[in-house]
């Protein structure tokens, strides 16, 4: 599977838009991009996935660029409860159901 | 129903005790899986169950032995563990071997080993 990187840790304002962003320059054609979040002492949640096309649900978007090295996570009004460890998970068909968590993003959103 | 539960939340057992962690879903998912997490630490995958057979054991220690009676429920028993296996345990599932599906995760265990 490609590896991911992102940064360490990341101040949001409350209410303002967070966006993460995630490297994965060696990723491959079927490869898809996965965001989990794990809140404080709980299990990781499911946020959203995509393989080329951006994506959006009800809690988030997802950018990808062009040549699919990188991505951005977008929470668009973030609240107080979003404050978390984000992961960029970079999975294919060669990895069969196995998830590689990185080291992750540290979220704070202050008010 | 998008729920994985697991029990016991919270369990402390010493390193001669045996005890077992349980999983369970009704999602109809195929797949399943045991992570476990060190504090400050991300998830580190130890098994994966694909339709109730073994898939993946990632070289974990004899110590710790899962099973997956059916479809629904996954166990992970435990043995002679040590103080240095005190973690978060988490079970997780998905549909199978499909890429582009999202998987769903208990709230886990928090194991203290004395």
């Amino acid at each position: 599977d490609a590896k991911t990187t992102q940064p360490t840790s990341m101040d949001c304002a409350e209410g303002r838009a967070a966006n993460l962003p995630c490297n994965h320059s060696t990723i491959s054609g079927n490869e898809y991009v996965y965001w989990y979040r794990q809140i404080h002492s709980q299990g990781p949640q499911y946020i959203i996935h995509g393989l080329k096309n951006n994506e959006t649900n009800e809690m988030a978007s997802l950018i990808i660029t062009e040549d699919r090295k990188s991505s951005t996570l977008i929470l668009p009004h973030a609240t107080l409860r979003d404050t978390a460890v984000y992961y960029c998970i970079v999975k294919g068909r060669a990895a069969g159901n196995k998830l590689t968590f990185g080291g992750g993003t540290r979220v704070l959103v202050k008010p | 129903d998008t729920e994985v539960t697991q029990t016991p939340k919270h369990l402390v057992m010493g390193m001669t005790n045996k005890k077992s962690l349980k999983c369970e879903q009704h999602m109809g998912h195929r797949a399943m899986y045991w992570y476990k997490q060190k504090a400050k630490k991300p998830p580190e995958l130890m098994f994966v169950y694909s339709y109730e057979k073994l898939s993946i054991n990632e070289s974990v220690p004899s110590r710790f032995s899962p099973e997956c009676p059916n479809s629904s429920l996954l166990n992970l028993h435990l043995h002679a563990l040590q103080p240095e296996d005190s973690a978060l345990y988490l079970c997780d599932s998905s549909q199978g071997r499909v890429e582009g599906h999202e998987q769903y995760f208990g709230p886990g265990t928090r194991l203290t080993v004395t």
